[in-house]
């Protein structure tokens, strides 16, 4: 079974300070990580996707993460947050293969302030 | 217009009446997926269709069911609705292949009230 830890269901940071949001997956097989955005009152948008490579993943609006295998971490990153960030953010994993589900993290919480 | 279109986008109803959600896409996806998403939980898996003959429980199927009309329509009904079933739900479909990684593109959510 795979599943997926998010730590801190709320963050908060100043405009112009890095965000880092966590996550941290549990997998038999090579996953498959995403982050996804939900901007209030919109469905869920993909950030970003590790699937095979290059384990630093870069994605839309400056949004990284960096998949760690020993640490079993996909954490994501953003060097300055601007206002226009705020939204909740969802990890998950897929397990590959024919019959892939994801799996979502519970979410976090990101609050920009000016 | 949207690739995943939901209707209706918001509902309230009452305890005990019958909630259809429909979904339908323009992607070209075999797969379809009906989420639930509550505070603080995440999104959770009602039934997932991976194609127009399959259909499959979720984590949380129970007071639901889905029918798969056609490649590009999957439904969720709740036949008798009760309030801790008040939620946001999403549709969402993904693609096949051997190049496929599990990415799944969304709707935009129906929320459900029931009092």
């Amino acid at each position: 079974a795979q599943s997926v830890t998010q730590l801190g269901s709320h963050v908060s940071v100043s405009e112009g300070a890095l965000v880092l949001l966590r996550c941290n997956y549990s997998s038999s097989v090579p996953p498959y990580l995403f982050w996804y955005v939900q901007y209030p009152n919109q469905g869920l948008q993909l950030l970003l996707k590790y699937t095979t490579g290059a384990t630093l993943v870069k994605g839309i609006n400056g949004f990284e993460a960096e998949f760690k295998k020993s640490e079993t971490s996909f954490h994501l990153t953003k060097p300055s947050a601007h206002m226009s960030d705020a939204a909740e953010y969802f990890c998950a994993v897929s397990n590959g293969g024919s019959n892939y589900k994801l799996t979502f993290g519970k979410g976090t919480l990101l609050t920009v302030n000016p | 217009d949207a690739d995943v279109t939901q209707t209706p986008r918001n509902r309230i109803t009452k305890t005990g009446k019958r909630i259809m959600l429909e979904c339908s896409q323009t992607k070209g996806h075999d797969r379809m997926y009906w989420y639930r998403q509550d505070p603080g939980l995440g999104l959770r898996l009602i039934y997932y269709s991976f194609d127009v003959k399959d259909i499959n429980k979720g984590e949380i199927s129970d007071g639901y069911s889905v029918s798969r009309q056609a490649q590009a329509k999957f439904s969720l009904s709740l036949e008798s609705a009760i309030p801790n079933q008040t939620a946001l739900y999403f549709c969402a479909t993904s693609d096949t292949g051997a190049s496929n990684t599990g990415e799944l593109f969304f709707g935009e959510g129906s929320r459900l009230t029931v009092l």
